[in-house]
């Protein structure tokens, strides 16, 4: 199946600082989603992207859809305590009425106040 | 909030036992997505149901299976379970288009022992 590589795998970020994260793969994906999943909950939709080279933002977070249309990254400026979670890109395939994602493993994100 | 639904939030089965969890759908949606979170990986899609007919299959044994409903509500069954079989297994609904966003519910913790 459809592998998306997130890096890095976790990161420790201090109050206030900004921090970025990549989602790449080898296929190439008609959408591109960025979730983020506290413990024992579902995912929740952060921002979704639709267009290669599209750069959306969502308050703090930041996004695109690079322009191969294999990876994406995520910024998020000025962190904040409850910014703690793991965040998962994920890429929708190419086939109509078909929306399936495929997620990568995901990027735990610990922010020390 | 997004409106999706899962029951039940946890439960505890034994190998071999039958399960069945459910998912409301969000208002509006008509399609619905089941995926398999193994503890610390993403979400591994199963399968997708519109208009009550699967669409689409992940890398899923058949003893998975699912169903929708007219008010396209869906059920997951897993058959024989396995010990592999525990997992946090996640509904998402979506509208049936090209370019869509899906949003998850919380989830039900699977557990066989």
């Amino acid at each position: 199946g459809q592998q998306l590589n997130q890096s890095p795998q976790s990161m420790f970020i201090q109050e206030g600082e900004d921090v970025s994260m990549n989602c790449t793969s080898s296929s190439i994906f008609n959408t591109w989603l960025w979730y983020k999943q506290d413990p024992g909950e579902g995912p929740v939709l952060l921002i979704a992207l639709y267009k290669a080279g599209e750069l959306t933002s969502n308050g703090r977070l930041t996004a695109q859809f690079g322009i191969t249309r294999k990876d994406s990254f995520l910024n998020i400026s000025a962190s904040i305590p409850s910014d703690v979670g793991i965040y998962f890109c994920a890429g929708q395939l190419p086939y109509y009425g078909n929306n399936r994602l495929a997620f990568g493993k995901g990027n735990q994100v610990v922010v020390i106040p | 909030e997004t409106g999706v639904t899962q029951s039940p939030t946890h439960l505890i089965k034994t190998r071999g036992q039958q399960v069945t969890l459910r998912c409301s759908s969000q208002s509006g949606h008509n399609t619905v997505s089941w995926y398999q979170q193994a503890l610390g990986q993403g979400p591994q899609f199963i399968f997708q149901y519109y208009r009550e007919e699967e669409n689409g299959r992940g890398n899923f044994p058949p003893r998975f299976s699912g169903l929708q409903f007219p008010n396209y509500s869906s059920e997951l069954n897993v058959n024989a379970l396995e010990l592999d079989d525990s997992a946090l297994y996640l509904c998402a609904s979506s509208q049936a288009r090209r370019n869509t966003e899906a949003f998850f519910g919380q989830g039900t913790r699977l557990t066989v022992v």
